[in-house]
């Protein structure tokens, strides 16, 4: 079946753009996962939907950043006011229960680079 | 102080040696989740395994096996009879699920050389 997608691949933008990145999940997943991998770095923990329970934001590194699930299926991040040090591989998972206790399938990551 | 520490940046090793991947962990919540993942240089992560705080067993799946001790926080990943496409970068995992957070450490690269 369809895994995880996001949209787009790759993005570029000039600092001081927003952006919004956009993830699919598996269908049936009703967990949700943001994370952002930084060159040569481990992946943060952005944040995350459970159902449709409100998301915990507090993993979000700023106030410039903002997601939203709609529907409890599709996603989407949005970055205001970009700055460079959000450069980085944005990362997108599902998972069929949405306790942090079951594997996570993920999507393929936008890349994303401030200038 | 680091959740998730995989002190190992970079690993090589000859095709056909076994290759250990050191994870140590740091949490208070007594139920908790241990996960690896492979990112291989097409870049998807896969998961590997999960294990739970309350079972110790050691788990062995072909190759791959893992070895959880609670004792040294520690859920160490060893290949065994390593093959070029085990050449990926591997990270280890924690989730508290009191705690609503997962962290990842920040991957071991390995390189298997044929």
């Amino acid at each position: 079946g369809a895994g995880v997608s996001q949209s787009p691949s790759n993005k570029v933008t000039e600092k001081g753009k927003d952006v919004e990145l956009r993830c699919d999940p598996i269908s049936g997943h009703t967990a949700l996962y943001w994370y952002r991998q930084s060159l040569g770095q481990g992946l943060e923990f952005l944040i995350y939907f459970q159902g449709n329970s409100a998301p915990d934001k507090s993993g979000l590194p700023s106030d410039r950043f903002s997601a939203e699930r709609t529907g409890g299926s599709v996603s989407t991040l949005t970055i205001q006011r970009t700055q460079q040090e959000d450069s980085a591989v944005y990362l997108c998972a599902s998972s069929l229960v949405g306790d942090l206790s079951y594997e996570q399938y993920f999507g393929p990551g936008t890349r994303l680079t401030v200038t | 102080a680091q959740k998730v520490t995989q002190a190992q940046t970079e690993i090589s090793v000859v095709e056909k040696e076994d290759v250990t991947l050191d994870c140590v962990y740091e949490t208070r919540d007594t139920t908790y989740y241990l996960f690896w993942y492979k990112q291989p240089p097409s870049g998807e992560l896969v998961f590997l395994i999960r294990r739970n705080s309350f079972d110790e067993q050691n788990e062995i799946s072909g190759r791959y096996s893992w070895n959880f001790q609670k004792s040294t926080s520690s859920f160490n990943f060893t290949i065994t009879a390593s093959q070029v496409v085990d050449s990926a970068v591997y990270f280890c995992a924690l989730s508290e699920v009191t705690g609503n957070q997962f962290y990842f450490g920040t991957g071991t690269s390995l390189t298997v050389i044929p």
